[in-house]
């Protein structure tokens, strides 16, 4: 069973408008989550994370919002650009300790000049 | 400063060769970990090693074997390749629970 869910596979947006990538969990214990982007050919590199103490973590053009009652976080970039189009990860780490990330499928962001 | 390395970066395989996937750090992290990318399957932990001398099965192992030589190279064995295991293989590496990990550039590797 999928503990973190990303059910868009891909999303268009226009360069200069938002992009919203969305991410849903079933483990109500998580308490930290991160977003990586990924690039084609190269590993992922990480580009934000949140606390479940908080609802809203801001850097820069990205902002990631927590809504723990939903169990839902979202990933907003504002203004998107070209550069952006790359594959998002959402991921959490299941228990305290040394336990590995789990990480959603991805979603593809393209951003069109 | 390298970060994690990751050897080869290609490979083609015929089913039923072995090959070793060599993974490097040099961050001084103590965890270690192995995943692979398939499309529209995200990354899938094969294993992982939370320390020098110790390592744990994720949720994709079969098919793998995994060495912590040291601190620093943690390698991923395929015995007898199949088909299936066709896929982007990365290395990562933490500094601490609630710490990002630090990814490789990946292996890609494909079996026929």
């Amino acid at each position: 069973d999928q503990q973190v869910k990303q059910n868009s596979p891909s999303l268009s947006v226009q360069e200069g408008r938002i992009s919203i990538l969305n991410c849903d969990y079933t483990n109500s214990m998580f308490d930290y989550f991160l977003w990586y982007k990924k690039y084609p050919a190269e590993g992922p590199t990480f580009l934000i994370s949140i606390s479940s103490i908080k609802d809203k973590n801001e850097d820069g053009r990205f902002t990631v919002f927590l809504n723990k009652s939903a169990k839902h976080l979202s990933l907003h970039i504002v203004p998107s650009q070209p550069g952006d189009s790359a594959v998002y990860f959402c991921a959490a780490p299941p228990n305290s300790g040394n336990t590995p990330l789990v990480f959603g499928k991805g979603t593809r962001l393209s951003v069109i000049a | 400063n390298a970060g994690v390395t990751q050897t080869p970066k290609f490979q083609v395989l015929k089913t039923g060769q072995s090959m070793t996937l060599q993974c490097a750090q040099d961050m001084n992290h103590n965890s270690m970990y192995w995943y692979r990318q398939d499309p529209g399957m995200g990354l899938r932990l094969i294993y992982y090693s939370a320390s020098e001398g110790t390592t744990d099965k994720g949720e994709v192992p079969n098919g793998y074997n995994v060495s912590r030589l040291n601190k620093r190279e943690f390698s991923l064995r395929l015995e007898s390749a199949a088909p299936s295991q066709t896929s982007v293989y990365f290395c990562a590496t933490v500094r601490h629970y609630n710490s990002p990990l630090h990814f490789g550039n990946g292996t890609r590797l494909t079996v026929t």
